[in-house]
């Protein structure tokens, strides 16, 4: 079947540290991928996708790289501000399953100044 | 922004009452989906349409009905609420980018069923 893991959080970090965020996934098919955020009172916006394997995303500074052999898709941030402070959703899109997507269970970041 | 809206936005209602909530978008998309958000659970699937009177169930089904009479409109009851029904609904449509699909979600719809 398909899904998704995601690290547990809650993550916090000071202004200006490395961020990852694990996220593998199992799938049938070829599916895309995706990191979704969501600050606090909002829906989920989409940050960045891969579509094919060795695809790197990348959105306001966070990038992701779709590995196939690993089957992972780690989101990354090399310095992080206070205002990327929301919870994160690692998500994929398999082929042949009505357009339906496949959500972690999500990360929150803290960053504190 | 994918025009979404979702209504109400906050609810409070009592076990037993029926409810209703609201998903409606402006673009023409085919493809809508109903989530619920729970701590622990990330988003889970409840229903999706994909066109009008075109509906299946997703992963959290049991208590809830849709329905869509119109593009622009995707409906979710919950005949008989119950304590387990409170949660954070999300509304989503899928678009096409040519290569995959991407979802886009509305601002979401606090319930507390008491």
């Amino acid at each position: 079947g398909n899904s998704v893991t995601q690290m547990e959080g809650p993550v916090t970090l000071s202004e200006e540290a490395f961020l990852t965020i694990n996220c593998t996934y199992t799938a049938t098919g070829y599916p895309s991928l995706f990191w979704y955020v969501q600050y606090p009172g909002e829906g989920l916006q989409l940050l960045l996708k891969a579509t094919k394997a060795d695809d790197k995303g990348s959105n306001k500074g966070f990038e992701a790289t779709y590995r196939k052999e690993t089957t992972s898709f780690h989101l990354e941030k090399g310095s992080v501000q206070v205002s990327d402070s929301a919870v994160y959703f690692c998500a994929l899109s398999a082929p042949n399953t009505g357009n339906q997507f496949y959500f972690g269970t999500g990360t929150s970041l803290t960053v504190i100044p | 922004d994918a025009g979404i809206t979702q209504s109400p936005r906050h609810k409070v209602t009592e076990t037993g009452t029926p409810v209703t909530l609201r998903c409606h978008q402006t673009e023409n998309h085919r493809y809508m989906y109903w989530y619920r958000q729970d701590p622990g659970h990330g988003l889970r699937l409840i229903h999706y349409s994909y066109g009008v009177k075109d509906t299946d169930k997703g992963e959290v089904s049991d208590g809830y009905s849709v329905s869509r009479s119109k593009t622009e409109d995707f409906l979710l009851t919950l005949e008989s609420a119950t304590s387990s029904q409170t949660s954070v609904y999300f509304c989503a449509i899928s678009e096409s980018t040519g290569y995959t699909y991407e979802q886009y979600f509305g601002p979401g719809t606090r319930l507390t069923v008491t």
